[in-house]
């Protein structure tokens, strides 16, 4: 079955620091990848997606490029910042399909 | 526009009670799905509803669990009798509906649910 792995966490970075989370993912066809973030107290937010090879999701500053040659889906973030401290879920949705498999999430913890 | 709310936000109950959590999407979405994200584990499938009928269940971990969405608007997740193992964070999504597969869930807060 479909399956998303994602690095442990947690990964605590300071201040305007480079962000890497990677992420990789076995799936037949060609699924739709996520991010998710899920801040202290709040629920999940869609932070960005991609749904075919080569295309880039960008938001809020952060980036993942979906790579079907690795199948990978890292997200980077030039500079972080203390708001960034969450929690941060890489996912996918099967082609021809709605449900979400979810990786087992990353805690960022940036500091000033 | 109201996002997706879940209630209760906490629910601690003994082993062998009876617990209902409640979703309410957002106005107008068809679909309504339900993960739970037990502790320390990847969040999970556990159902999907198209209006009121139910698309996929195949994630609904055994007979304990039902799962109703009364006029294809809200939706109640009832576990009866609760378990230790059903602790947990659960959450709710839905979406638009329509012709696209590849739509955006929009999650609820979820409710955190703790068996003793």
């Amino acid at each position: 079955g479909d399956s998303v792995t994602q690095m442990e966490g947690p990964v605590t970075l300071s201040e305007e620091a480079f962000l890497t989370i990677n992420c990789t993912y076995t799936a037949t066809g060609y699924p739709s990848l996520f991010w998710y973030v899920q801040y202290p107290g709040e629920g999940l937010q869609l932070l960005l997606k991609a749904t075919k090879a080569d295309d880039k999701g960008s938001n809020k500053g952060f980036e993942a490029t979906y790579r079907k040659e690795t199948t990978s889906f890292h997200l980077e973030k030039g500079s972080v910042q203390v708001s960034d401290s969450a929690v941060y879920f890489c996912a996918l949705s099967p082609w021809g399909g709605n449900m979400l498999t979810f990786g087992g999430g990353t805690r960022l913890m940036v500091k000033p | 526009e109201a996002g997706v709310t879940q209630f209760p936000s906490h629910s601690v109950i003994e082993k062998g009670q009876t617990v209902t959590l409640r979703c309410d999407p957002i106005s107008g979405h068809d679909n309504l799905y339900w993960y739970r994200r037990v502790m320390g584990k990847e969040i999970k499938f556990l159902l999907h509803f198209v209006k009121e009928s139910k698309q996929d269940e195949s994630g609904m971990p055994n007979n304990r669990f039902l799962a109703e969405r009364t006029g294809g608007t809200y939706s109640t997740l009832k576990v009866q009798p609760a378990e230790l193992e059903d602790s947990g964070v659960y959450f709710c999504a839905s979406s638009p509906g329509g012709t696209s597969r590849r739509e955006t869930q929009y999650f609820g807060p979820g409710t955190r649910l703790l068996v003793l």
